[in-house]
């Protein structure tokens, strides 16, 4: 069964700061991570798609990475701002299940 | 191009009740699938439908069902409701059903059971 882990649990920095998110995933059998950012009581906006075969994907300020070998993805956020304060998630498609398994979420604030 | 829409936005019900729930996908779009968001719980996968048939189903009891019409639009229903059915229930859509299709998710339905 897969299982995904997000580490931190939350995260406060200064704006400005570059910072990374992480990601682990138990079963390297995936098809795709995507990586979420949901504001309070809001829905889910997909900020990167990464197929299982490449190794990262870029838009804008975020950079994600992945090495399915060692069933890891960071979310690297550069020059951060407080309109990036939100719950991120990343989620992964595994070839088993073909349903997305989520993690728990890095809850992140950006102090002005 | 509009997003997934879901209405309603916000529901409350008693136990006992049933509700109906519904999500119009991108314009498109073929696949739709459900999740349901707890804070104990987290996200959790419910279903997906594609071509009017429920093409994979995750681990909920049968009070849980769906259907998704010729539109590709989708509605979940969930009779016999519990407390522990309070949730954020929210409906993706993709393009078709291709394991590496991106998934977009709407705005999500509230659902207080008191």
């Amino acid at each position: 069964k897969q299982e995904v882990t997000q580490i931190p649990a939350a995260l406060s920095v200064p704006e400005g700061e570059n910072l990374v998110l992480n990601c682990s995933f138990t079963d390297s059998a995936i098809y795709n991570l995507q990586w979420f950012r949901q504001d309070p009581g809001k829905g889910l906006t997909s900020l990167l798609l990464i197929q299982s075969s490449q190794r990262e994907q870029t838009s804008g300020r975020l950079n994600a990475s992945l090495d399915k070998s060692s069933g890891r993805s960071t979310l690297y956020i550069a020059a951060s701002q407080p309109g990036d304060s939100a719950t991120y998630l990343c989620a992964v498609k595994d070839t088993g299940r073909r349903a997305l398994t989520f993690g728990s979420g890095t809850r992140l604030q950006v102090q002005p | 191009k509009a997003g997934v829409t879901q209405t309603p936005r916000y529901l409350i019900k008693t136990r006992g009740q049933q509700v109906t729930l519904s999500c119009s996908p991108i314009s498109g779009h073929r696949s739709v699938s459900w999740y349901q968001q707890t804070p104990g719980q987290g996200l959790q996968f419910l279903f997906e439908y594609f071509s009017e048939t429920q093409r994979n189903k995750g681990n909920f009891p049968g009070r849980f069902s769906g259907r998704q019409f010729s539109n590709s639009r989708s509605e979940m229903n969930v009779s016999t409701l519990e407390l522990g059915d309070s949730a954020l229930y929210l409906c993706a859509s993709s393009p078709e059903l291709r394991e590496h299709d991106e998934q977009f998710f709407g705005p999500g339905t509230r659902l207080t059971v008191l």
